[in-house]
C-alpha cells in the first residue's frame, strides 16, 4: 500500500520568508496529491492539489510541485504571514478503484511576526 | 449551511462504555470516511463507505462498527471504550471512491476516555 513521508515535522520562519514542505510517496500508481491545512482545533481544509499530469500548480502565495520520477512533491508558501501558522498535511492516492487518501505525518509551521 | 457535520463535538466517557458519533453531509457526495487523528496529529483512515456500502475497512478493532443508513449519513459506534480510543475522529466525504478528489472534513469529535 501507499506510504507517504513528510518533512520537516516542524518549521519556524519569520513573517515574509518562504516555507517549503516536502513529501515522498511510495506507490507509483498514485496520481492525486492534495495538501491540507489544519489550524488549531479545526478541521483539515484542502488548500491546493495537483494531479500527475501536471508538474506545478500555483494559487496566489502557495504552489505545489510534483516530480513523478523521484516520487516527491512539495508545498511552497511565499511571503508567509502569521495566519499561515498551522499544521500542513500532504496526501496521495491513486485514482483507480476504491482508493483512499494516505496522509503524511504533518508539518507544524510557525510564522513569527 | 455546514457541508459535513458531526455530532457531538466533544465526548467524555468512562472506560467500558459504548458511544456513537454521527455524521451527515449535504454535498451529494457518494463516498464517506472515518479518520482517526491521534495526539501526534497523525490522520489514519478507519473506514470508507460508497453509496452505503463498506469499501474500505482498515485494521480497526471490531469494537468499532460503522453504519451508513444512506449515502448522506455515516455513523460510528464504539463498544467497550478503552483509554487508547481517545482521539479526534473526523468524518469526511468525497465526490467518488476513486481517490482522485479531495475530501471535505467534518469539524471532528474529540473523544476522551477516562
Amino acid at each position: 500500500g501507499e506510504n507517504v513521508e513528510q518533512h520537516p515535522s516542524t518549521l519556524s520562519v519569520q513573517e515574509g520568508d518562504s516555507a517549503v514542505i516536502k513529501c515522498t510517496y511510495s506507490d507509483s500508481a498514485s496520481n492525486y496529491f492534495p495538501w491540507y491545512k489544519q489550524e488549531l482545533g479545526k478541521r483539515p481544509q484542502l488548500i491546493i492539489d495537483i494531479r500527475s499530469n501536471v508538474g506545478e500548480k500555483k494559487d496566489q502565495r502557495i504552489a505545489v510541485t510534483l516530480n513523478k520520477t523521484a516520487k516527491h512533491f512539495s508545498l511552497h508558501i511565499t511571503e508567509t504571514q502569521p495566519e499561515d501558522s498551522a499544521v500542513y498535511f500532504c496526501a496521495a492516492s491513486a485514482n483507480t478503484g476504491f482508493q483512499k487518501l494516505v496522509f503524511g505525518t504533518g508539518t507544524r509551521l510557525l510564522v513569527s511576526p | 449551511d455546514t457541508a459535513v457535520s458531526q455530532t457531538p463535538k466533544y465526548l467524555v466517557t468512562q472506560m467500558g462504555n459504548d458511544k456513537s458519533i454521527k455524521c451527515e453531509q449535504n454535498l451529494g457526495h457518494d463516498t464517506m470516511y472515518w479518520y482517526k487523528q491521534d495526539s501526534k496529529k497523525f490522520l489514519k483512515i478507519m473506514f470508507s463507505y460508497n453509496n452505503k456500502e463498506l469499501i474500505i475497512n482498515e485494521t480497526v478493532p471490531n469494537r468499532f462498527s460503522p453504519k451508513s443508513p444512506d449515502k448522506a449519513h455515516l455513523n460510528l459506534h464504539i463498544n467497550s471504550l478503552e483509554l487508547g480510543d481517545s482521539a479526534v475522529y473526523f468524518c469526511a466525504s468525497s465526490q467518488d471512491s476513486g481517490g482522485g478528489f479531495g475530501y471535505t472534513f467534518g469539524s471532528g469529535t474529540r473523544l476522551t476516555v477516562v
